[in-house]
């Protein structure tokens, strides 16, 4: 079975605006790593954050990670039109992925 | 960053016919290569990870006299479909992860779409 099941499946939000988008998984992880997909392309990797780290950013991308709930989230804040994408979490374990959860950010 | 090579970007053929779709590392030498198929508006189903010098692994449900998998070196892992119908028609897509350990970031190919006629 597929890992790392993410939520919401779709979110629509205004420029500007903070998107939060999660991430759960079953089993253990030695680390989770989170990408983006433009429609018709391959995955980009955004952040991988390590099972003994708890926050991670990179520039308007803030990642958590609570082993204990076996969740994450990614925030993008000040969302851009240009962030409009799916975003999926794996665990590096396996590289299953979720669902992921579709992004629209209005202009 | 590391690079991640796949083509052809776009396949159409008409039923029958085998197909093979290319993955290369082009800046990094790939121990482990994913290969994935994904649907419209739905997620990446993994189909086997292969490493070099070694058989595939596959996934349960997914034919591995259907879908041959080579990963002959450490920088081209190669997909073929075999006598592929419609129902293969598909976006797949490979990835590539360099190194030792599982922390280490999966890099991805660019997709190929395919359409059987």
């Amino acid at each position: 079975s597929q890992q790392g099941e993410e939520d919401p499946q779709a979110l629509s939000i205004q420029e500007g605006e903070n998107a939060t988008m999660n991430c759960s998984y079953k089993t253990s992880i030695n680390n989770l790593q989170w990408y983006r997909q433009n429609s018709g392309r391959g995955l980009v990797h955004l952040i991988l954050i390590r099972s003994n780290e708890r926050e991670k950013h990179s520039g308007r991308l803030r990642v958590t990670l609570d082993t204990s709930k076996k969740s994450s989230s990614l925030l993008i804040t000040a969302s851009r039109a240009a962030d409009t994408a799916s975003y999926f979490c794996a665990r590096n374990n396996d590289m299953r992925f979720g669902a992921g959860t579709r992004l629209t950010v209005k202009p | 960053g590391a690079v991640v090579s796949q083509h052809p970007s776009r396949v159409i053929c008409k039923s029958g016919t085998s197909v093979k779709i290319e993955c290369r590392s082009l800046d990094f030498q790939a121990t482990t290569m994913f290969w994935y198929r994904q649907f419209p508006k739905k997620s990446l189903m993994l189909m086997a990870t292969s490493n070099e010098g070694s058989k595939a692994t596959y996934e349960q449900g997914v034919e591995k006299d259907k879908f041959l998998i080579n990963h002959a070196s450490l920088t081209l892992s190669t997909l073929t479909v075999t006598s592929a119908h419609p129902e293969d028609s598909s976006f797949y897509i490979c990835s590539a992860r360099g190194g030792v350990g599982e922390n280490q970031p999966q890099h991805f190919g660019d997709g190929t779409r395919l359409s059987i006629l």
